[in-house]
């Protein structure tokens, strides 16, 4: 299968701090990588698509200055929330998809649980 | 604007019995239909996809089957186990590698 790693899986942080969370694809190279957030209870709200080595493309109503997107290889992608605060707080997930491995298909990390306090 | 649509929030079966979720779509560009299973706190795991050429795609206990003119596609799995009482997603996409996720069905798995 393909195997997509998320670090980390979970962090607590003031807020007014930045963290950045890394989402890796081990055993495959990823054309594109998305990012999703998920509230309790809900569905996964795509945020952003990136392709490696180019700007990310952001959904309408997320704000591409807050949470920073940056694809610098075909394997790795990094989601950087700025100056967080409370409302940032959720469960964020990336998944990872690659042509080569067959239409459509992506393959998601385990996530990582943010809380601002 | 909500193109795929899981109606049934919940659904408890007993262990042993077919599990069937259902889900529907608006958008009439989607050409790639996929199911995932999710625990709480965890990643989606892809579990079995269906092209839109096709009708029925099988993988071991998971049956996806695709009705096009009804816009509308299942997933049956048997028999059930334990295991499998998860959160289950239905994606769809349009080439684009985008996906739009139902809101989920919450299955229980009884003994």
């Amino acid at each position: 299968g393909a195997v997509v790693s998320q670090h980390p899986s979970r962090v607590i942080c003031k807020s007014g701090t930045s963290v950045k969370i890394e989402c890796r694809s081990l055993d495959f190279q990823a054309t594109t990588m998305f990012w999703y957030r998920q509230f309790p209870k809900k569905s996964l709200m795509l945020m952003a698509t990136s392709n490696e080595g180019s700007k990310a493309t952001y959904e309408q109503g997320v704000e591409k200055d807050k949470f920073l997107i940056n694809h610098a290889s075909l394997t790795l992608s990094t989601l950087t929330v700025t100056s967080a605060h409370p409302e940032d707080s959720s469960f964020y997930i990336c998944s990872a998809g690659a042509k080569d491995r067959g239409a459509n298909t992506q393959y998601f990390g385990p996530g990582t649980r943010l809380t601002v306090l | 604007d909500q193109q795929v649509k899981q109606n049934s929030p919940s659904l408890s079966v007993q262990e042993g019995r077919i599990s069937i979720l259902n889900c529907d779509y608006t958008n009439s560009m989607f050409d790639y239909f996929l199911w995932y299973k999710k625990y709480p706190a965890e990643g989606p795991t892809f579990l079995i996809s269906i092209s839109s050429i096709k009708d029925k795609n099988e993988d071991g206990r998971f049956t996806v089957f695709l009705n096009k003119s009804a816009k509308h596609l299942s997933l049956h799995i048997v028999p059930s186990q334990p295991g499998d009482s998860a959160v289950y997603f239905c994606a769809a996409s349009a080439n684009d590698y985008k996906l739009s996720f139902g809101a989920g069905t919450t299955v229980t798995v009884r003994a």
